[in-house]
């Protein structure tokens, strides 16, 4: 309902440190996951995707896991920068490019 | 490449009011499509497209209509605005190859209140 979109899950880190974003999916029938990241005032903008068949996929300073006995992503970000802040969104694809999105987490770093 | 392009940015709209939210890609994308955002949770798929002349609904079509006479735009149109229709608008494109996830690209939104 409405009070839980209002309060966003949010996590907080010292620029430098490692961040680690969870998410919880519901339809093992999703063939991908992908991660979004949106600025504020922005559209969403692609991070990193992941086929069901995989369970570890490393980018650029991301990297992310996939746990299909408890239907568990997780997206770990190295060495957090004050250009990570965001909120991100993991997103499940169920048929063509159909995306079920995530209620998001807000990802602050502190000085 | 201008990419996905929205118009218009901001939009206030009366209850009972129609208009029309425009969409445009320039990167030859089949795939297009509609989301809205409420505040504080994640975007819910309202229409998309498959190509030129073919449409679907996604999980909140009712009070959406949207059409796909060219490639590059994909414009979608609220015939009788309510309040619970204030969200932020999205419309994102993608090619369709293959098996594997083909990004989607987002365009930058359009904040419509209905009073």
């Amino acid at each position: 309902g409405e009070s839980v979109g209002l309060h966003l899950p949010t996590l907080s880190v010292q620029e430098g440190d490692n961040s680690i974003i969870n998410c919880a999916y519901s339809n093992s029938a999703s063939d991908y996951f992908i991660w979004y990241k949106q600025e504020s005032g922005k559209g969403p903008q692609f991070i990193i995707d992941i086929r069901s068949n995989m369970d570890k996929r490393q980018g650029q300073r991301v990297t992310v896991l996939l746990n299909k006995t408890v239907k568990h992503l997780s997206l770990q970000i190295a060495a957090t920068q004050p250009g990570d802040s965001a909120v991100y969104f993991c997103a499940e694809r169920r048929g063509a490019q159909k995306l079920v999105f995530g209620q998001g987490t807000r990802l602050t770093i502190n000085p | 490449n201008a990419g996905v392009t929205q118009t218009p940015k901001f939009q206030v709209l009366k209850t009972g009011q129609s208009m029309t939210l425009q969409c445009a890609q320039d990167m030859n994308h089949e795939y297009m499509s509609w989301y809205r955002q409420d505040p504080g949770m994640g975007l819910r798929l309202i229409h998309y497209s498959v190509g030129a002349g073919i449409t679907d609904q996604g999980e909140v079509p009712n009070g959406y209509n949207v059409s796909r006479s060219t490639t590059e735009d994909f414009p979608l149109r609220l015939l009788s605005a309510a309040p619970s229709q204030t969200s932020v608008y999205f419309c994102a494109s993608s090619l369709l190859a293959g098996d594997a996830y083909n990004e989607q690209f987002f365009g930058p939104g359009t904040r419509l209140t209905v009073l």
